[in-house]
């Protein structure tokens, strides 16, 4: 099974903030990459997928790069209502896994 | 605008199975993988499994002993079956659609999610 990393579990960061958030796969999965942003209480919501294509009626402020193991999210210019906590999810192969998540918190 | 509703009792006791049924409106459940999702504070976001409208379906290894999903077209509906539960499949559980028809093994509609305790 391939596990997915998020090497930060907390980031703090201020409105108007370039934010990076990482996510490394334990073998390679290409491209099969997506991205969720989830809220207290809410289901997740998907932001990304195939690491940079963004889903409908994402803002363009959110990025996705990457290939092979190593993955990164971008938000410019935070928002707030971007303050939230961040997963990765591999879809390479099943069983798909999601990474440990990513809150994102006001400095 | 998809939307899904997932039932089913919130307390279930200890070695039994736990039940839920997620209901789709808003559009056919044809044509698309539908999956169960649950979160729980020790095991994060886990992947259940998913179920096509033609019966296929794919489970993770981890519970593919003890999990069953089905669907029923007639009811836009499907459903998940958990037998022998423990403590440890405590967790909000969430259904969901797979983009783009299950070319993509992504979620782009989900459930409300409903939190099963499993407790006596």
């Amino acid at each position: 099974d391939i596990q997915m990393t998020q090497s930060s579990s907390t980031l703090s960061a201020s409105v108007g903030d370039r934010v990076t958030i990482s996510c490394r796969a334990s073998q390679s999965i290409s491209n099969w990459l997506a991205w969720y942003q989830q809220k207290p209480g809410r289901a997740p919501k998907l932001l990304i997928y195939k690491v940079s294509t963004l889903h409908s009626g994402v803002p363009s402020r959110f990025s996705g790069s990457g290939s092979g193991t190593e993955f990164t999210l971008t938000i410019t210019n935070l928002q707030p209502d971007d303050f939230a906590t961040y997963y990765c999810q591999h879809f390479y192969s099943h069983p798909l896994s999601f990474g440990g998540g990513t809150r994102v918190e006001i400095k | 605008q998809v939307q899904l509703q997932e039932s089913g009792p919130g307390l279930v006791k200890p070695s039994e199975t736990l039940s839920l049924t997620c209901s789709v409106s808003g559009g056919s459940i044809i044509n698309y993988y539908w999956s169960w999702i649950r979160q729980s504070p020790e095991k994060g976001l886990e992947w259940i499994g998913h179920t096509h409208y033609t019966g296929i379906t794919n489970y993770n290894p981890s519970l593919k002993s003890r999990v069953a999903i089905s669907v029923d077209r007639s009811r836009n509906q499907f459903s998940l079956k958990l037998s022998s539960v423990t403590a440890a499949d405590t967790a909000v559980y969430y259904c969901a659609r797979e983009l783009n028809g299950g070319y993509d093994d992504v979620f782009d509609y989900w459930g409300q999610g409903t939190l099963v305790t499993v407790s006596s």
